[in-house]
């Protein structure tokens, strides 16, 4: 059973880089088979695509992020990572990782990770 | 970029009811559209794929149709373990998510 594990400070200050990462279990990244997203959640408020990258290291972001984030994968530790930049308030939200298995659509996401509340305030 | 649409916002049904939501797209997506359900302080999960594949394991009450901009989502006779909010998702040059629709027990 495949699982995905967020981590990282759930408290970032204003102007700072917000960091986490996402470490999954019961499969490789480097199957080649998927794509590998962050999504998140501001409270209260609905589902925010912020980028995806594949096993190769090749990365697809969100137009209204991209100047900020950085999506990168280790693919020895089977980990991927977020990094997104110069965070406000308005970044407060719960971060989600998730498995894309790409149905014939496009992007479908079968698996995720259980979120984490990331909280930007000095 | 493609802009979704559903409705209702919310609704409030009794157990056994049959349960429909709308969602529309301000152009043709085909049938690249995904339905998802989140209960409160959990991850979405992931019912209908592909506007009318039903994911596996998921029960047969759940069920999608449509294709173009028009899509429902429907669930045949609502249970109490159905309360949730339902999001639509649609792939056009990035993916894209409904507002969602908040369903619960009248």
């Amino acid at each position: 059973q495949v699982q995905l594990q967020e981590s990282g400070p759930g408290l970032v200050k204003p102007s700072q880089t917000l960091s986490l990462t996402c470490t999954v279990s019961g499969g490789s990244i480097s199957s080649g088979d998927y794509y590998w997203s962050w999504i998140r959640q501001p409270p209260g408020k609905g589902l925010e695509w912020i980028g995806y990258i594949y096993y190769s290291g090749s990365t697809y972001y969100n137009p209204s992020l991209k100047s900020r984030v950085t999506i990168s994968v280790d693919t020895s530790k089977n980990q991927f990572s977020l990094k997104l930049s110069s965070v406000t308030a308005a970044d407060t939200a719960v971060y989600y990782c998730a498995r894309d298995r790409y149905c014939s659509g496009g992007s479908c996401y079968d698996y995720w990770g259980q979120g984490t509340l990331v909280t930007v305030s000095s | 970029d493609i802009q979704m649409t559903q409705s209702p916002s919310s609704l409030s049904a009794s157990v056994g009811d049959r349960v429909t939501i709308t969602c529309q797209a301000s152009q043709d997506i085909s049938n690249y559209l995904n339905w998802y359900q989140q209960k409160p302080g959990k991850a979405p999960k992931l019912l209908i794929y592909d506007a009318s594949n039903l994911e596996t394991g998921v029960p047969s009450r759940f069920s999608g149709s449509g294709s173009g901009t028009d899509f429902t989502f429907t669930i045949s006779s609502l249970q109490p373990e159905d309360i949730a909010t339902y999001y639509c998702q649609q792939y056009d040059n990035l993916p894209a998510f409904g507002p969602g629709t908040k369903v619960d027990i009248k």
